[in-house]
């Protein structure tokens, strides 16, 4: 079954810097990848997702990056800001096949002042 | 539109007890899937289903029971708690595969003591 790898496990970024979080996936029938955000204490929430015939998308200070060749990609988050403080996590899925989205880890990301 | 409603909140239960994890969902959307979530290890799939009638198991299926009788309920029943059962359990919903929109909606979560 999909195995997702999730680097680093936490990370802490001064504020106004970009932070970027990587990613590898195992089954190379994944074709959507979506991004999920947590806030302490409340539920995941979905904050960017990418589809495997696409190698990037943009949503305002957010960008997914995926390459298919080395089954990896990454989230980057550019001008950091306080609310960006939270736990992120990847997934892996197959559409159309058996559609178990799967997840990584986590990555907890802190925001210096 | 209430999204993806979980019940209870909290909940203690002793060793050997059984009880169901309730889910319910408004909007209409055919996957529905149960995730547990301990501390360092993500979120990890227990079961899931892409319609009423039809589920199969996730990565950590041991230990419990789900059924999808309606296309809105989802119900995930412990059959004999453990200590390590002990946990946050989320259930998620989103469209099926001809929806564009293939991002899960969460519940709230469940918050599982096993003494």
């Amino acid at each position: 079954g999909e195995n997702v790898e999730q680097h680093p496990s936490t990370l802490s970024v001064q504020e106004g810097d970009s932070a970027v979080i990587k990613c590898t996936y195992s089954d190379s029938a994944s074709n959507y990848f979506p991004w999920y955000k947590q806030e302490l204490g409340k539920r995941p929430q979905l904050i960017i997702d990418i589809r495997s015939n696409v190698g990037e998308k943009k949503d305002q200070r957010i960008a997914v990056t995926l390459n298919k060749t080395a089954k990896h990609f990454s989230l980057h988050i550019t001008e950091t800001q306080p609310e960006d403080s939270a736990v992120y996590f990847c997934a892996a899925s197959t559409m159309g096949g058996d559609d178990k989205i799967i997840f990584g880890k986590g990555t907890r990301l802190h925001i210096l002042p | 539109n209430a999204g993806v409603t979980q019940t209870p909140k909290f909940q203690v239960l002793k060793t050997g007890q059984s009880m169901t994890l309730q889910c319910a969902q408004d909007m209409n959307h055919e996957y529905m899937s149960w995730y547990r979530q301990d501390p360092g290890m993500g979120l990890r799939l227990i079961h899931y289903s892409v319609g009423a009638g039809i589920t199969d198991q996730g990565e950590v299926p041991n230990g419990y029971n789900v059924s999808r009788s309606t296309t809105e309920d989802f119900p995930l029943r412990l059959l004999s708690a453990a200590p390590s059962q002990t946990s946050v359990y989320f259930c998620a919903s989103r469209r099926g595969a001809k929806g564009a929109d293939y991002g899960y909606t969460f519940g709230s979560g469940t918050r599982l003591t096993v003494v």
